[in-house]
């Protein structure tokens, strides 16, 4: 079965500084591979995905994730945090009946 | 905004009645997914549809039906609820139900059984 893992529920992090947050995966076959954001009492917002193709994906709001086929990762990545990028973050798999298995999310938090 | 609706934000109810979320998706998307997100079992994915037909089913109770109706919104039946039933409850729309189509999330149906 198609699956992800998020190994941290929580990510510390000071504004300013970079931030990644992991996910390794467990596929067969080639994987389609997701990351969105949700918000305090707010719906998934979409940042990125990988398809194929160029192994460094670049999403919305200035976040990038890197497919390490060899790590089996997708973490997600930000060269410089922002307060208002606290949120919870999750990975996830298409599978194969083109639903999304979603790991247990990691919750960011950025200090001022 | 994804352009994804759901109606009601919040429904509050009791054991064993039966409740009806409703969905619509992006314009021009004809794919329709339903989620659950708990605290227990976190985000898993229910039934899907497209254009009309049940395409896929995932962790759905049988206490729970759903539909795609020609205008393409979908309704998320839930009968005899039980507690454990709580949760909030997501609608998701794609273009089509490939395997490199985004999924666009509505804001969600927060379901409190009492």
């Amino acid at each position: 079965a198609q699956s992800v893992a998020q190994p941290e529920d929580q990510v510390n992090v000071a504004e300013g500084n970079p931030l990644t947050v992991k996910c390794t995966y467990s596929v067969s076959g080639n994987p389609y591979l997701f990351w969105y954001v949700q918000y305090p009492n707010r719906g998934l917002q979409f940042l990125l995905k990988y398809i194929t193709g160029d192994n460094l994906v670049k999403g919305s709001y200035g976040f990038e994730a890197e497919f390490n086929k060899s790590q089996t990762s997708f973490h997600l990545k930000k060269p410089s945090a922002l307060v208002s990028d606290s949120a919870l973050y999750f990975c996830a798999v298409r599978n194969s009946g083109y639903a999304l298995n979603f790991g247990k999310g990691t919750s960011l938090l950025v200090t001022p | 905004d994804s352009g994804v609706t759901q109606t009601p934000k919040h429904l509050i109810t009791a054991t064993g009645q039966r409740v009806t979320l409703r969905c619509s998706p992006r314009s021009g998307d004809l794919s329709v997914y339903w989620y659950q997100q708990s605290l227990d079992q976190g985000l898993q994915f229910l039934i899907q549809y497209y254009n009309g037909e049940e395409r896929a089913k995932g962790n759905i109770l049988e206490r729970f039906s759903a539909q795609q109706f020609p205008d393409l919104h979908s309704e998320l039946n839930l009968s005899s609820l039980e507690l454990g039933d709580s949760a909030l409850y997501f609608c998701a729309s794609s273009v089509a139900p490939g395997g490199a189509e985004t999924q666009y999330f509505g804001p969600g149906t927060r379901l409190l059984v009492l």
